[in-house]
């Protein structure tokens, strides 16, 4: 079956424009995580999606930052007025059920360009 | 908070050599422990896993064991190959942190031939 799949693979845009990541996690996975992979930060955790529960979105840098999963699969990661910081590979995984033990599987990533 | 480190990279290594790769976390609880690997050009995958302690995780040749005592997961392969270049992250989740993964800094390994 299919994977994880994100679009675009790559953004370039202006500082000050807001962008759009989507993601589309495999089929019956209930949880869907969003990460931030950067030169200065490494992998980082920046919102999580299991089920029909509020999201935990503790680890959003900013309120520039939101994101949104509408009918328990697809995922929107939108960041208003993007900065120079932003720049980052953007990645999505999603697990069956968000258990500890469960692993994660990751899409290709966005690659977002902040000039 | 939780955290994880690893040995500072890059290693480079001749084919058929021995690796380690040290890691060592910090969490309450009993996290899982993991190691992802990203071949160049390729999105994250899992490589092997370890849920509770003393657990062995094992693939492709590659093996780590979960030590409590040490808070460690060091990943070690007795026979490396070309095609095992690739950047190597260990990770831990608890599912008390909504099983996010806290990601190492990656270790960028390259084998030649």
């Amino acid at each position: 079956g299919a994977g994880v799949s994100q679009s675009p693979s790559n953004k370039v845009t202006e500082k000050g424009k807001d962008v759009e990541l989507r993601c589309d996690p495999i089929s019956g996975h209930t949880a869907l995580y969003w990460y931030r992979q950067s030169l200065g930060q490494g992998l980082e955790f920046l919102i999580y999606f299991q089920g029909n529960s509020a999201p935990d979105k503790s680890g959003l840098p900013s309120d520039r930052f939101s994101a949104e999963r509408t009918g328990g699969s697809v995922s929107t990661l939108t960041i208003q007025r993007t900065q120079q910081e932003d720049s980052a590979v953007y990645l999505c995984a999603s697990s069956l059920g968000g258990g500890r033990v469960e692993t994660q599987y990751f899409g290709p990533g966005t690659r977002l360009l902040v000039l | 908070g939780d955290s994880v480190t690893q040995m500072e990279g890059p290693v480079t290594l001749s084919e058929e050599a021995f690796l380690t790769i040290n890691c060592t976390y910090t969490a309450t609880g009993y996290p899982s422990l993991f190691w992802y690997v990203q071949y160049p050009g390729e999105g994250l995958q899992l490589l092997l896993k370890a849920t509770k302690a003393d657990d062995k995780g094992s693939n492709k040749g590659f093996e780590a064991t979960y030590r409590k005592e040490t808070t460690s997961f060091h990943l070690e392969k007795g026979s490396v190959q070309v095609s095992d270049s690739a950047v190597y992250f260990c990770a831990l989740s608890r599912e008390t942190s909504g099983s996010r993964l806290t990601f190492g800094e990656g270790t960028q390994l390259t084998v030649n031939p």
